[in-house]
């Protein structure tokens, strides 16, 4: 299985920024990073995805360290409407099944 | 961008009864669909890979015969859950790769099973 290691929670001050790392030290030199986010009672939903360099969307940003082993999931201006638990996942040598590791549950407060 | 329909969103079910979940992919082929299982507080754990045209592949643990999948065209999976028990009562969830896996997946919003 493709293993990450996410902190189980962490907490956020409205319109703060939010730094979500995740550790995937067995990531192979071709397959993505992909973070997904998830609220209660609905399916995941894409957040943002890379390969090696830093990648911006309207969401997130993505930082991924330079030997790939960790990436930081970064959202810039944190909501009430961001909390959820986010996933941090990548394909690995199981082919093209998606792996979900424990996530991390963010917290905003107001 | 790619939509992932699922159906229902909402079941109740008496024990012993088959209930049937469909997948859909709205605007794009999907010749590979998986399917998860969630329980409360509990990340996603995928079940099969539904496969068009071929049988679907279990994951370890999965009962083929509990777990029916049927994967009949290119835009639909189904996974019905037969002879039903509160046990499998769960949060259902498909997924579907719309390009390269490269390029992410695409979720249904899930069907929480309630068995009774």
């Amino acid at each position: 299985d493709a293993k990450t290691t996410q902190p189980n929670s962490m907490e956020s001050n409205e319109e703060e920024p939010v730094h979500l790392p995740c550790n995937h030290s067995t990531i192979s030199g071709t397959d993505y990073i992909h973070w997904y986010r998830q609220l209660p009672s609905q399916g995941p939903e894409y957040v943002i995805h890379g390969l090696t360099s830093n990648v911006n969307n309207r969401m997130a940003s993505l930082a991924i360290a330079e030997d790939r082993k960790s990436s930081t999931l970064i959202l810039h201006r944190a909501t009430l409407r961001d909390a959820a638990v986010y996933y941090c996942i990548y394909s690995g040598a199981a082919g093209n099944k998606l792996t979900f590791g424990g996530g991390t549950r963010v917290l905003v407060k107001p | 961008g790619a939509v992932v329909s699922q159906h229902p969103s909402r079941v109740i079910c008496k024990s012993g009864t088959s209930v049937k979940i469909e997948c859909r992919s709205l605007d794009f082929q999907a010749t590979t669909m998986f399917w998860y299982r969630q329980f409360p507080k509990k990340s996603l754990m995928l079940m099969a890979t539904s496969n068009e045209g071929s049988k679907a592949t279990y994951e370890q643990g999965v009962e083929k015969d509990k777990f029916l999948i049927n994967h009949a065209s290119l835009t639909l999976s189904t996974l019905t859950v037969t002879s039903a028990h509160p046990e499998d009562s769960s949060f259902y969830i498909c997924s579907a790769i719309p390009g390269s896996v490269d390029y992410g997946y695409t979720f249904g919003s899930g069907t929480r099973l309630t068995v009774v």
